[in-house]
């Protein structure tokens, strides 16, 4: 699985958007990028993941680069319950079994 | 994800000591999964299964078992506990046959040798 490199921390204020990067150069074809949040030692939250084309749900956006070596999660209006270390992997979903979760970017919302 | 429930939540033993930690299911998902979390590092896997006839060792295995049960049940054991198991485990379940690709976690046992 492709490894991925995340700034160690970011702080956010609150209502506005919070735009996590991502950068997975050596990402395979078949590997799709998941993102996941851990809130304080709570257990990891599954929070989008997408192959090439861009994806939405109910808690966020993800944009992935066109050469597929980089992604953002975009959180649009973050709230203080958002304020987690956020996990961004690299893994194809037969691999989904060995997710490498790496140290994350902690994300701190600010009143 | 209350779905995935481990017991216990906390447990504080001594070293040399067998523990256990269970890990059931109510997804009837296919796959399971153990990892540990050390303080301020990301996860790391120790067993995974595929169904209740498969175990494959993760990363970092040395030192524990599994037992896939059922395919709800899936129980990691310290044979003889060693402080350097201190750590945050987690379980999770997945079931790409389902299209639920993504691992859905418990709330994890915190787990202290002394």
């Amino acid at each position: 699985d492709a490894k991925t490199t995340q700034p160690p921390s970011m702080d956010c204020a609150e209502g506005r958007a919070a735009n996590l990067p991502c950068n997975h150069s050596t990402i395979s074809g078949n590997e799709y990028v998941y993102w996941y949040r851990q809130i304080h030692s709570q257990g990891p939250q599954y929070i989008i993941h997408g192959l090439k084309n861009n994806e939405t749900n109910e808690m966020a956006s993800l944009i992935i680069t066109e050469d597929r070596k980089s992604s953002t999660l975009i959180l649009p209006h973050a709230t203080l319950r958002d304020t987690a270390v956020y996990y961004c992997i690299a893994a194809d979903q037969t691999g989904a079994n060995n997710l490498f979760f790496g140290t994350g970017t902690r994300l701190t919302v600010i009143p | 994800d209350a779905d995935v429930t481990q017991t216990p939540r906390n447990r504080i033993t001594k070293t040399g000591k067998r523990i256990m930690l269970e890990c059931s299911q109510t997804k009837g998902h296919d796959r399971m999964y153990w990892y540990r979390q050390d303080p301020g590092l990301g996860l790391r896997l120790i067993y995974y299964s595929f169904d209740v006839k498969d175990i494959n060792k993760g990363e970092i295995s040395d030192g524990y078992s599994v037992s896939r049960q059922a395919q709800a049940k899936f129980s990691l054991s310290l044979e003889s506990a060693i402080p350097n198991q201190t750590a945050l485990y987690f379980c999770a379940t997945s079931d790409p046959g389902q299209g639920d690709w993504p691992q859905h976690f418990g709330d994890g046992t915190r787990l202290s040798i002394l």
